[in-house]
This record gives C-alpha cells, structure tokens and sequence, in this order.
C-alpha cells in the first residue's frame, strides 16, 4: 500500500532561519506530489505541485521543492522563513493510474518564533 | 464564497445517534472527496464521486457509513449508530478533474464531529 512519511512532527525555528521538511513516499511507479499548508483556523490550501518536467518547483510564498525520484522524496524548503509561514504543512501523494486517492503524510508542524 | 463549503461546521452527537454532514463542492468540479482526519494525522481518504458516480472506498468506510452524490453536484456523508472513534474532522474536496489543471484538491473546512 502506497504511504507518505513526513519525518519532522514538530519543527521550531527563528524568523530568517531556513527551513526544510522531509517528505518520503513508497509507490514505485508515477506519481504526483503535492504540498499542502494549514494555516492556524483556515482550511488546507496548495503550496505546490509536481506532475512532470523540471523537479525543482516553486510555490507560493517563496516555498519550494525538490523530486528526487531515486530517494522517493519531495522535500520542502525555504530560504527564510516568517512568523506567518507558522502552520501544519502535509506532503500528499497520487498515484498517477488512480488519481483519486490521495495518500497524506501525517504533518509537521511549525512554529516560526519572532 | 466561490469554494468549497461544508455543514455543519461543529456536530457534537450521542453514541448510537445519526449524523449527516453536506459537502458543496465548487461548481462545476466533476470529482468530489471525502477525508477523515484524527489530531495528529493527515487526512485519510474515505471515497470519492466523479459526478455521481462512487468509484472508490476506502477500507475505513464502514457500513456505517454511507456517501452520496445525487446529482453530481452536493454530497452528503452519512454515519449510523456513531461510535466514539467516530469523533474526527470529516473534510471535503473538489477538483475539475480531466480538464487539464491538475489534480490538486480544493478544501473545505471540514466539519468537526464530536461523538459523546
């Protein structure tokens, strides 16, 4: 069975630190990958997507992330995190010959300290 | 509010009690999911409608639990003789899928049920 493990529960950090969250998936064959933020009392929205073509992928609020399809992984990062980036983010995964079943990792959340 | 919108936002029930929850997908997106998420976890994926049509459940649906999707457009999740373990943050999605923008998934707030 398909799953998505996000490694950091839990990630504390200084304004203008940099910041990356691991994410791992075990399906071997095509996939699309997703992450998704939940800021503190709003519903979860798309940070960013991969589906084909380059493996480095820019989301919004200067987020990024990087396939490497060798590893499984889809990690997210950004250079200098801010206070408002303080939420629980997901790492979500389709399998390209079912897409409609997500597969979530179980978050991390983070605290950006002022 | 163009997305996705869910009701009731708050259900506190009895055990052996029966809930229905509604979930209004953006319009026009043919595929509409639901999701079960417990603090601490991610949302696990329950069933979803393309259209009306059920094409998938997930081993955690019960037969307690039954979805709908009458005419392609609301759905409505229903759960008979709640169970503790039923206390959980049911939430919703919608994309307009096969139509050439992805299979990101559009939320809503998901409503929270409380079984007591």
């Amino acid at each position: 069975a398909q799953s998505v493990s996000q490694h950091n529960h839990h990630v504390i950090l200084s304004e203008a630190a940099s910041l990356e969250l691991g994410c791992n998936y075990s399906y071997g064959g095509t996939v699309n990958l997703f992450w998704y933020v939940q800021y503190p009392g709003q519903h979860l929205q798309l940070l960013l997507k991969y589906f084909s073509g380059d493996p480095l992928v820019k989301g919004i609020k200067g987020f990024e992330a990087e396939f490497i399809k060798s590893k499984f992984s889809f990690n997210l990062r950004k250079p200098s995190v801010q206070w408002s980036d303080t939420a629980e983010y997901f790492c979500a995964v389709i399998q390209k010959t079912n897409a409609g079943k997500s597969t979530f990792g179980d978050g991390t959340t983070l605290t950006v300290k002022p | 509010d163009t997305g996705v919108s869910q009701n009731p936002r708050h259900k506190i029930t009895k055990r052996g009690q029966n809930v229905t929850f509604r979930c209004d997908p953006i319009s026009e997106h043919n595929r509409l999911y639901w999701y079960r998420q417990t603090l601490g976890q991610g949302p696990e994926f329950l069933t979803y409608f393309q259209n009306e049509a059920q094409l998938e459940k997930s081993r955690l649906l019960s037969d307690r639990f039954s979805a709908e999707r009458p005419k392609g457009s609301f759905s409505t999740l229903e759960i008979q003789r709640t169970e503790q373990g039923d206390s959980a943050m049911y939430l919703c999605a919608s994309n307009p899928y096969g139509t050439g923008e992805g299979n990101e998934q559009y939320f809503g707030p998901g409503t929270r049920l409380t079984v007591t």
